[in-house]
């Protein structure tokens, strides 16, 4: 059974401050890990995909994956109100033809 | 990023009925494409991979009779909800992947009254 644990949260950040996003699998197969924003009533956009070990930066956001503790994380720069929303870990054995399982997300709230 | 369009957005149905849905890929062909589903405050849980041109593939307890998928093309992928009953309303996403980073439809919000 291929399970991805986050913490639901609420999770409160100042704004102007770093949101740091948690998330671990099962999976010691998994491939390929990407992290999802989803706002209420909305499909999930895709903030950023790692799929080796390390970190990844894209403007404020950075990916952190370290297969060997079958972890991977999110921190958000300089937070915004409107990065308030659900966050998504996902995972995926890595083929194309294989979908993702997903964490349950945390809600991060981004206090002005 | 590639674009992944699903129509409708929203459809109220009666108990009873079945509903189509559609998902596209706009600018890539998409040999397969994966539909989920999310129930309010829950995570999005896979229930079936549309593969063009063959029968779909479903995870576990998800009924095929119940969630028609046709992948008739490379660009279309549609399920439909047979006999749709008001424990069936959910949100519906359909996904690609063309390249490594796998991109969502805006979802379906069904509704069954």
């Amino acid at each position: 059974q291929k399970e991805v644990e986050q913490n639901s949260g609420p999770l409160s950040v100042p704004e102007g401050a770093i949101a740091s996003l948690n998330c671990t699998y099962s999976d010691r197969g998994s491939q390929s890990f990407f992290w999802y924003r989803q706002y209420s009533g909305k499909s999930p956009e895709l903030i950023m995909s790692i799929y080796s070990n390390g970190d990844k930066e894209d403007g404020r956001f950075t990916a952190q994956l370290n297969k060997a503790s079958q972890y991977v994380s999110l921190l958000i720069r300089d937070s915004q109100p409107s990065d308030s929303a659900t966050y998504l870990c996902a995972v995926n054995l890595g083929g194309g033809a294989d979908g993702l399982t997903f964490g349950k997300g945390t809600h991060l709230i981004i206090q002005p | 990023g590639a674009v992944v369009s699903q129509h409708p957005s929203w459809v109220i149905c009666k108990s009873g009925t079945s509903v189509k849905i559609e998902c596209r890929s706009l600018d890539f062909q998409a040999t397969t494409m994966f539909w989920y589903r999310q129930f309010p405050k829950q995570s999005l849980m896979l229930m079936a991979t549309s593969n063009e041109g063959s029968k779909a593939t479903y995870e576990q307890g998800v009924e095929k009779d119940k969630f028609l998928i046709n992948h008739a093309s490379l660009t279309l992928s549609t399920l439909t909800v047979t006999s749709a009953h008001p424990e069936d309303s959910s949100f519906y996403i359909c996904s690609a992947r063309p390249t490594g980073d796998v991109f969502f439809g805006q979802g379906t919000r069904l509704t069954v009254v």
